[in-house]
């Protein structure tokens, strides 16, 4: 089942904060999230765990509510170089030897001069 | 360090041909791969996804199949292209467990 993201598209002025929300319906061990800029791959940003733990290397912070199956990625200061399409996934299990990902529709993230 | 390729980069097809898309990852052995679909307005669609030679696991019903040859190599096909095949096909893999994906450079489909 495929996570919702909210809002669909947001557009900020260079500075400003932003907060983009991804929600699922089934329990979650896990969210990540992706930025993918026009025209190219999508780039890890953020891995959060039940639990607490986060691993990722960007300065973008995030939160991962377990009890509500949501999870929050908080852009605060935004530069130019933010703009982009954010995407949150969710795990599909396939027994023990790994995992795919269900994603979100994405949010769309301008940020102007 | 690890690496992944994925061609061609650009391919336009004319209904009802086949298809061939291909996937490799250097430095690294036994990844799970992945393929996904990037239509406009939906988002990255999960296709296929493998932990091993020969172990293919599907999510969406299609026309489009996948095959695992080699531990590090990854084919999207299909028989017979369809209008609504055309989109952005990505391939990544991740080395298990709890770990980012790590796409390819994507190849954009369009069928004529």
């Amino acid at each position: 089942q495929q996570p919702v993201q909210s809002p669909q598209a947001v557009i900020l002025r260079e500075g400003e904060d932003a907060v983009i929300n991804c929600s699922s319906s089934k329990a979650l061990y896990s969210v990540h999230w992706y930025r993918q800029k026009h025209g190219e791959a999508p780039v890890f940003l953020m891995i959060l765990l039940k639990g607490g733990e986060q691993k990722g290397h960007e300065k973008i912070s995030a939160s991962f509510n377990e009890k509500k199956q949501q999870s929050s990625l908080y852009l605060t200061a935004s530069q130019l170089s933010y703009s982009g399409t954010y995407f949150c996934g969710t795990e599909i299990e396939w027994g023990d030897s790994g995992y795919a990902l269900n994603f979100g529709k994405g949010t769309s993230l301008l940020v102007t001069p | 360090s690890q690496t992944i390729h994925q061609w061609p980069a650009t391919l336009v097809q004319p209904v009802g041909s086949p298809l061939s898309l291909e996937c490799t990852v250097e430095g690294t052995s036994n990844p799970n791969l992945y393929w996904y679909r990037q239509a406009a307005g939906r988002g990255l669609q999960l296709l296929f996804y493998s932990v091993g030679i020969g172990q293919i696991s599907s999510e969406v019903p299609q026309n489009l199949s996948a095959s695992r040859p080699q531990d590090r190599q990854f084919i999207l096909s299909s028989k017979k292209l369809l209008l609504s095949d055309s989109g952005f096909y990505l391939c990544a893999w991740s080395p298990g467990g709890v770990s980012p994906l790590h796409f390819g450079n994507g190849t954009r489909l369009t069928v004529t």
